[in-house]
């Protein structure tokens, strides 16, 4: 089964600084990664797929890169609601829509 | 307006059945595979199960194949979660989503439903 990781777990960081996430797949999943963001207490909510799509209403601060093994979900210049939990998720093949572990951004 | 809105958790004991329900409004049904997501306190996101459009095709994580049997109603727009011989490690807040347009992520999800099992 292909296993997806994401790095660093968590992210220190002040508003206004940019901030990479990394999410490596064991296998090669071509473009079918999708990107989230969870606050606490809430669903999870759709910022990325494709690896590079925007989704409809997200801001453009958010960006999303990579190909095969290798993804970076970028926020150019974090925002006081950007302060979450991100998750990458591989969506190429129904019978494994596996997550990453998550990466926690912080206030710094 | 998409809304899903799912019901059914609870307090179970060790063993036991529970069945979530997700309605859903807004949406053409039955276009869309539809799935369940869960996350144990103060843990990630799991994937549970996917369904496609007609309900024809099933897919489980390796944790609940075998107890968990997902499927729809689409002339009732509803999706089910029937969980059986339930384990602690059950326990988390169960999400149904709903597949995008572009089929590449989920683009809707509830607002979960808690499912507490423990004796």
């Amino acid at each position: 089964d292909i296993q997806m990781t994401q790095s660093p777990s968590t992210l220190s960081a002040s508003v206004g600084d940019r901030v990479t996430i990394t999410c490596r797949a064991s296998q090669s999943i071509s473009h079918w990664l999708a990107w989230y963001q969870q606050t606490p207490g809430k669903a999870p909510k759709l910022l990325i797929y494709k690896a590079s799509t925007l989704e409809s209403g997200v801001p453009s601060r958010f960006s999303g890169s990579g190909s095969g093994t290798e993804f970076t979900l970028t926020i150019s210049s974090l925002q006081p609601d950007d302060f979450a939990t991100y998750y990458c998720q591989k969506y190429n093949n129904y019978s494994s829509l596996i997550f990453g572990g998550g990466t926690k951004v912080e206030i710094k | 307006e998409v809304q899903l809105v799912e019901s059914g958790g609870g307090l179970v004991q060790p063993g036991g059945s529970l069945r979530l329900s997700c309605a859903t409004s807004g949406v053409t049904f039955s276009v869309y595979a539809m799935s369940w997501v869960r996350q144990a306190p103060g843990q990630g996101l799991e994937w549970v199960s996917t369904i496609s459009g007609s309900g024809g095709f099933t897919y489980y994580a390796d944790s609940v194949k075998g107890r968990f049997t997902i499927s729809r109603d689409n002339s009732k727009n509803t999706l089910y979660l029937q969980m059986n011989s339930l384990r602690a490690e059950d326990t988390a807040v169960y999400y149904c989503a709903k597949d995008g347009k572009a089929v590449a992520g989920f683009e809707h999800w509830g607002q979960g439903t808690l499912v507490t099992v423990s004796s």
